[in-house]
């Protein structure tokens, strides 16, 4: 079975200073790992996903993210945000094989604030 | 990308009645649609994965007999909530996709119907 564990529930930050949302999964198989923005009230955005290639990926927003193997760990960054970053941020995963079902994270409250 | 709508975007019914949610794709057609409930300040839980002509599929602990969705064409899934109960009160959100030659096809979410019983 596989799982994704965001551990900070919220991340409050200040505007244009860097900020770090942390994602950790775990599977037996091969996943493709995805980030989802969530405004209030409304369904999910992708931000950037890793399939396969260079760990280090680059989304929309200026966020990128970087595919640890060894550490199990997917980890979205952004170097300076923005007060309209401020969203909750859902990690998630799919196994290859496995439907295209999506298991996501519990989430992270990202709040930017001047 | 692709476009996902759901109808209606927000409900208010009694207690006991029934109420249907669409989701559409837009300008794509979509093999495979999903319905997901996600609670306040919580994650998103798949409910079910809906093809298009057969039956959904429904993940462990989801009422199939309470939660009916129907995949009637390529670009139409209905969720409908019988005999609504305030505890079924969530927002509901949908994905679809169009499978294709590559090894993962991207889901695209609607922008979630938000239900109330009272």
């Amino acid at each position: 079975a596989q799982s994704v564990t965001q551990l900070d529930s919220q991340v409050p930050v200040f505007e244009e200073a860097p900020v770090e949302l942390r994602c950790n999964y775990s599977s037996s198989v091969s996943v493709y790992l995805f980030w989802y923005v969530q405004y209030p009230n409304q369904g999910l955005q992708l931000l950037l996903k890793y399939l396969s290639g260079s760990t280090l990926v680059k989304g929309i927003n200026g966020f990128e993210a970087e595919f640890n193997k060894s550490q199990t760990s997917f980890h979205l960054r952004k170097p300076s945000v923005h007060i309209s970053d401020t969203a909750e941020y859902f990690c998630a995963v799919s196994y290859t094989g496995g439907g295209n079902k999506l298991t996501f994270g519990t989430g992270t409250q990202l709040k930017v604030e001047l | 990308g692709a476009v996902v709508s759901q109808h209606p975007s927000w409900v208010i019914c009694k207690s006991g009645t029934s109420v249907k949610i669409e989701c559409r794709s837009l300008d794509f057609q979509a093999t495979t649609m999903f319905w997901y409930r996600q609670f306040p300040k919580q994650s998103l839980m798949l409910m079910a994965t809906s093809n298009e002509g057969s039956k959904a599929t429904y993940e462990q602990g989801v009422e199939k007999d309470k939660f009916l969705i129907n995949h009637a064409s390529l670009t139409l899934s209905t969720l409908t909530v019988t005999s609504a109960h305030p505890e079924d009160s969530s927002f509901y959100i949908c994905s679809a996709y169009s499978s294709g030659e590559t090894s993962y096809n991207e889901q695209f979410f609607g922008p979630g119907t938000r239900l109330t019983v009272l």
